[in-house]
């Protein structure tokens, strides 16, 4: 157990659709990042925030969007949903903005 | 925006030999870290390194740090079945939160 919690662990739902993984960071670590990692593909950044407030922006889709609340758990919110967003969503989480990344189990989302 | 270039993305080798990744990226480094992915897990840190030019060796892996601070490769000798994954590295442009990852390589040991 890594410290970093994700659910749900699996999910699946149809084209169109809307859902929300949520992610709550290490015991004491402030930054939250969210990739997304597809089929044998590396990890992709989306976005990651630093105690509430968004720090840096990756190749987010405005489909999918995410915050931050003041308890430091994270959600990311993927609307519309196509095939292609099937993929595992992976949250991390480090102490400050610059540090190491632990990583959660992942969500696996499949779009049918 | 900063690119993370990794290659080979496979590698299979015999258990016993020596396997190499390395990782270029299209713009200087604050520090590189590496990461270790098991088939169905997570990825998990492996290292960071910082300095130009560093070394550092953890058993049988040695990590690089181009002296350019662009390029670092990850070194296994002797591999073994334990030895599995992809294997990521990732990095921070000088001044950006944002670590950015390489595609990976996936070793393959054949017992």
């Amino acid at each position: 157990d890594s410290g970093v919690t994700q659910t749900p662990k699996h999910l699946i739902t149809a084209t169109g659709q809307r859902v929300t993984l949520r992610c709550s960071p290490r015991s004491g670590d402030l930054s939250v990042y969210w990739y997304q990692q597809s089929l044998d593909q590396g990890l992709q950044f989306l976005i990651q925030y630093y105690n509430g407030e968004e720090r840096a922006k990756g190749n987010i889709l405005e489909r999918f969007s995410a915050q931050q609340f003041p308890d430091l758990h994270s959600e990311l919110n993927l609307s519309s949903l196509e095939l292609g967003d099937s993929a595992l969503y992976f949250c991390a989480s480090s102490e400050s903005g610059a540090n190491v990344l632990t990583f959660g189990a992942g969500s696996r989302l499949t779009v049918l | 925006g900063q690119q993370v270039m990794q290659i080979p993305q496979y590698q299979h080798v015999q258990e016993g030999e020596d396997f190499t990744t390395y990782c270029n990226s299209s713009t200087t480094l604050s520090n590189i870290q590496w990461y270790k992915q098991r088939p169905g897990g997570h990825p998990v840190f492996l290292i960071q390194l910082v300095k130009s030019g560093e070394v550092k060796k953890q058993k049988r892996l040695t990590f690089q740090f181009g002296e350019a601070k662009k390029n670092s490769s990850l070194h296994i000798t002797a591999t073994q079945t334990t030895d599995v994954g992809t294997y990521f590295c990732a990095g921070r442009g000088a001044g950006s939160y944002q670590l950015t990852f390489g595609k990976g390589t996936k070793l393959s040991v054949i017992p």
